[in-house]
């Protein structure tokens, strides 16, 4: 199976600043890699799909980089509403696997 | 506007099996896409455990394999996820989700507990 390798697992930050959230695949996966905003009592969202497509809805302070091993989730200019738990996930090939999510808090 | 619903027990037995309802509003399931499972363990990792096809094929985790099944039942527009021979190990959190790569759309989750 493809592991994906994420990090940080936490990280506190305040509004208006940005953040960087890191996920690392065990081979090369290409593009097929997706971001999801877990909270709790929300269905989860797909924000980011093919490592850097916005997904429709997505606001445009979040961008997705990377290809092959290394992605990038960047999120700028933070809001509060973007306080949550951050998953990427493979898709390049079955089983599909996800990251162990990155909570990012209010400092 | 798509909505997924998981419905089942919260407390299952050692060794009996597990079952879930995904209900599905907003769209019909045989319309297009494919349909998953994913669960959430205690400590946020995350698993695919399938998916069934619009056409109602299948294919599963092979971590899962033997134990997995899942079905749909067109009429009521809901999928279902049944799990056999459940141990403390399978204590999680169930969603569903539209979708088999990507997943697009998600129930909030059913909270699930294997203890005797």
């Amino acid at each position: 199976d493809v592991q994906m390798t994420q990090s940080p697992s936490y990280l506190a930050a305040s509004p208006g600043e940005s953040v960087f959230i890191s996920c690392k695949a065990s081979k090369s996966i290409s593009n097929y890699l997706a971001w999801y905003q877990q909270k709790p009592g929300e269905a989860n969202k797909l924000l980011i799909y093919s490592g850097s497509t916005l997904q429709s809805g997505t606001p445009s302070r979040f961008s997705g980089s990377g290809s092959g091993t290394d992605f990038t989730l960047t999120i700028r200019n933070l809001e509060p509403e973007d306080f949550a738990v951050y998953y990427c996930q493979q898709y390049y090939e079955k089983p599909y696997t996800f990251g162990a999510g990155t909570k990012l808090e209010l400092k | 506007e798509i909505q997924l619903q998981e419905s089942g027990p919260g407390l299952v037995k050692p060794s009996q099996s597990l079952s879930l309802t995904c209900s599905v509003t907003g769209y019909t399931i045989t319309s297009g896409y494919d349909w998953s499972w994913i669960r959430k363990f205690p400590g946020n990792k995350m698993e695919w455990m399938g998916y069934i096809s619009y056409s109602g094929s299948t294919n599963y985790n092979p971590s899962l394999k033997s134990r997995i099944s899942i079905t749909r039942d067109t009429s009521k527009n809901q999928f279902f996820l049944q799990l056999n021979s459940v141990t403390t190990e399978d204590t999680a959190t169930y969603y569903c989700a539209r979708g088999r790569r990507l997943m697009d759309a998600w129930g909030q989750g059913a909270s699930v507990t294997v203890s005797s």
